[in-house]
């Protein structure tokens, strides 16, 4: 079935560093790709939408700057968490839909959990 | 705007209990609706979809039927088995919203021997 691989699963950074975390679609075109948020024992929250050659398109309350995303091929996008600081380590997912309609399935990477001291 | 409920945890089982979690949306027309397990340790993985009213979604012993009148989509499993210990997730994906998930708050789920 369709893989979505996310690396790396696990960062420690210090405070004020970047961190960058890579999704790829492995065996699919993904001109769409989700990047969502975790909180421990909390759900998801989408945070950004990116779309394959254009600009993403970020939730209400994510701060673009903050989180830059790219998806310059239809393999690959890139979540960069700038300036990163204690309060936003937290577990984040990537997804991608395989199918080109609403209702298809998300396939998801395994998350990078981000430690920030 | 749309949102998903579902019942919170942890839920406790024993190994060959009947199991049921709880979901409710609310959503304007006619979504698609998803249930998602989160393996310890591991990403999401689909578990089954409906994507119309009164479908009836399964795989690996799970069911749940999309109830437009009650706007639920309930997870139920005749007899648990303790590799079932995982949280899940019930989300809904709306025409509207461009295909994007929108996520409940997850029931962990422990199933004891």
């Amino acid at each position: 079935g369709a893989v979505v691989s996310q690396h790396p699963s696990w960062v420690i950074c210090k405070s004020g560093t970047s961190v960058k975390i890579e999704c790829r679609s492995l065996d699919f075109q993904a001109t769409t790709m989700f990047w969502y948020r975790q909180f421990p024992k909390q759900s998801l929250m989408l945070m950004a939408t990116s779309n394959e050659g254009s600009k993403a398109t970020y939730e209400q309350g994510v701060e673009k700057d903050k989180f830059l995303i790219n998806h310059a091929s239809l393999t690959l996008s890139t979540l960069t968490v700038t300036s990163a600081h204690p309060e936003d380590s937290s577990f984040y997912i990537c997804s991608a839909p395989t199918g080109g309609t609403y209702n298809s399935p998300l396939h998801f990477g395994n998350g990078t959990r981000l430690t920030v001291t | 705007g749309d949102s998903v409920t579902q019942m919170e945890g942890p839920v406790t089982l024993s190994e060959e209990a009947f199991l049921t979690i709880n979901c409710t949306y609310t959503a304007t027309g006619y979504p698609s609706l998803f249930w998602y397990v989160q393996y310890p340790g591991e990403g999401l993985q689909l578990l089954l979809k409906a994507t119309k009213a009164d479908d009836k979604g399964s795989n690996k012993g799970f069911e749940a039927t999309y109830r437009k009148e009650t706007t639920s989509f309930h997870l139920e499993k005749g007899s648990v088995q303790v590799s079932d210990s995982a949280v899940y997730f019930c989300a809904l994906s709306a025409l509207n919203q461009g295909g994007k998930l929108i996520f409940g708050q997850g029931t962990e789920l422990s199933v004891k021997p």
